[in-house]
């Protein structure tokens, strides 16, 4: 079935760039997409890109796509304490249409 | 306009009790998703209704049910809970069922269920 793995924890300080990196296993994925999860809250969705596009920028926020390697990452330019949080991979697509498959999350400590 | 709403935030129950959530999606989206996120782990997808349709089941037991209104609006219910069902249970709502659409999905805040 498909799988989505991230690393669990990354520190960086504060105005550095994070770079959060996943990979994933169904070669049907259609989207992939970056969630951001603050303690006692739901999913923000942050960004997502399309299967056919390499790369996605959205003002702070880089995605780049690897198809051949199933490899997704998020770069966050200027990182803020206040992107402090975990950070989840996900993709859709596949034979389950509706269904989203998440890795476990990248918790991201940013010290000041 | 308000974001998905879910209901009650918090709830406690014991083992075997039953349990409803509930869920509004964004006005005008026709797609609601249901996902459980255990603590320290990523949300795992439990059912997708479309239209009223179940469109997209998860490898959960058939515990685990749901349906969805003519107004959108869905339930998802637990029977014969077990301490293991505790978890944040998030409802997602999205304008289409395709995979071939820009389907982005907006989540709820969750209600944190707890199985004593």
């Amino acid at each position: 079935g498909e799988d989505v793995e991230q690393s669990l924890f990354l520190s960086v300080r504060e105005g550095d760039s994070s770079v959060i990196n996943c990979t994933y296993t169904d070669s049907s994925s259609t989207y992939l997409y970056w969630y951001k999860q603050e303690p006692g809250a739901g999913l923000q969705l942050l960004t997502y890109i399309f299967s056919n596009m390499d790369m996605k920028q959205d003002q702070r926020l880089t995605v780049l796509l690897n198809k051949k390697d199933k490899h997704l990452s998020l770069r966050i330019a200027d990182t803020q304490t206040g992107d402090s949080a975990i950070y989840f991979c996900a993709e859709k697509g596949g034979t389950n249409a509706g269904k989203s498959t998440f890795g476990d999350g990248t918790t991201l400590t940013v010290k000041p | 306009d308000a974001g998905v709403t879910q209901s009650p935030t918090h709830l406690i129950k014991t083992r075997g009790q039953q349990v409803t959530l509930r869920c509004s999606p964004i006005s005008g989206h026709k797609s609601v998703s249901w996902y459980q996120q255990v603590l320290g782990q990523g949300p795992q997808f439990i059912f997708q209704y479309y239209e009223k349709e179940e469109r997209g089941r998860g490898n959960f037991p058939d515990r685990f049910s749901a349906r969805q209104f003519p107004n959108y609006s869905s339930e998802l219910n637990v029977n014969a809970l077990l301490l293991g069902d505790s978890a944040l249970y998030l409802c997602a709502s999205s304008s289409f069922a395709s995979q071939l659409t820009n389907e982005k999905q907006f989540f709820g805040s969750g209600t944190q269920l707890s199985v004593l």
